[in-house]
C-alpha cells in the first residue's frame, strides 16, 4: 500500500509570491492534516480536513489555507510568502481522524523563501 | 495551556544498551498518545499509538507506557542498534483532531 505522497519535495520561492503544496493520502484514508515544522517552533498544527470539510484550524494567519477534494487528496496554499514561512510542511493522513487511528506522515515539502 | 515536554533534548548511548525516552504532558484529559521517529530530512514514522484506556503498547523491541494521572509516557527501546539513531517525538491528542508535539529527543547509538 502506498504511503502518503507529498509534492513537490523542494520549493524555492521569493517573498510575496504564493505557493501550493499537494498531498495524496493513503488509499482509504479520509482525514488529512497539515503541520509546519521549523527548528524554532517544532511541529505546529495547521489544519485538518475530513470529507472535504475543515474540522479544525491552528493558530496561523489567513495567508495559510487548504482544501480537500472528493478523492481525499488535499492542497495547502500560502499566499504573500514571508521569510518566516520557510519550513518543512508535513501532511498526514488517517482513516477517520486522530481519535481512533494513528497518523501516517509523508516525507514533507521543504519550502525556502528568499 | 496544553503542552508536551520531552527531556533530554539529546541522548547518546552505546550499542546494545536498553534505554528510556520520556514524555510529559500538562493535561490528563487525553484521547491518545503517539510516538514517532524522524530521520534527518524525512517525515515522521509512526511507532506506537496508545489509547487513553491503555497502559502500554509493544512492537518488537519497543514498548511505550502511559500514565495519565501523572501526565507521563515512556518509550523503552531494548538492545539498541545504530539504526535506532533518530529523533523521537511524542505527540498527544487532547482533542479537536490535532496532535500537540513535544520538541523531541535526538538519540544517537554509538557503535
Amino acid at each position: 500500500k502506498a504511503g502518503v505522497t507529498q509534492t513537490p519535495r523542494y520549493l524555492i520561492k521569493t517573498r510575496g509570491q504564493q505557493v501550493t503544496l499537494s498531498c495524496s493520502p493513503i488509499s482509504g484514508h479520509r482525514s488529512v492534516s497539515w503541520y509546519q515544522q521549523t527548528p524554532g517552533q517544532g511541529l505546529q498544527f495547521l489544519f485538518e480536513y475530513f470529507s472535504e470539510t475543515q474540522r479544525n484550524k491552528g493558530n496561523f494567519p489567513g495567508r495559510f489555507s487548504g482544501r480537500q477534494f472528493s478523492n481525499s487528496r488535499s492542497e495547502m496554499n500560502v499566499s504573500t510568502l514571508e521569510l518566516g514561512d520557510s519550513a518543512l510542511y508535513l501532511c498526514a493522513s488517517s482513516l477517520s481522524g486522530t481519535v481512533d487511528s494513528p497518523l501516517h506522515f509523508g516525507n514533507g515539502t521543504r519550502l525556502t523563501v528568499t | 495551556k496544553q503542552e508536551v515536554t520531552q527531556i533530554p533534548a539529546a541522548l547518546s548511548v552505546p550499542e546494545g544498551e536498553n534505554l528510556v525516552l520520556n514524555c510529559s504532558f500538562t493535561d490528563s484529559a487525553i484521547y491518545n498518545l503517539q510516538w514517532f521517529r524522524q530521520d534527518p530530512g524525512k517525515g515522521l514514522t509512526s511507532l506506537l499509538l496508545i489509547q487513553s484506556s491503555q497502559r502500554e503498547q509493544t512492537s518488537g523491541r519497543l514498548n511505550a507506557s502511559l500514565d495519565k494521572s501523572s501526565g507521563r509516557s515512556t518509550l523503552y527501546i531494548a538492545a539498541s542498534q545504530p539504526g535506532d539513531s533518530a529523533t523521537y517525538l511524542c505527540a498527544v491528542n487532547f482533542g479537536n483532531e490535532k496532535l500537540t508535539f513535544g520538541t523531541g529527543t535526538r538519540l544517537t547509538i554509538i557503535p
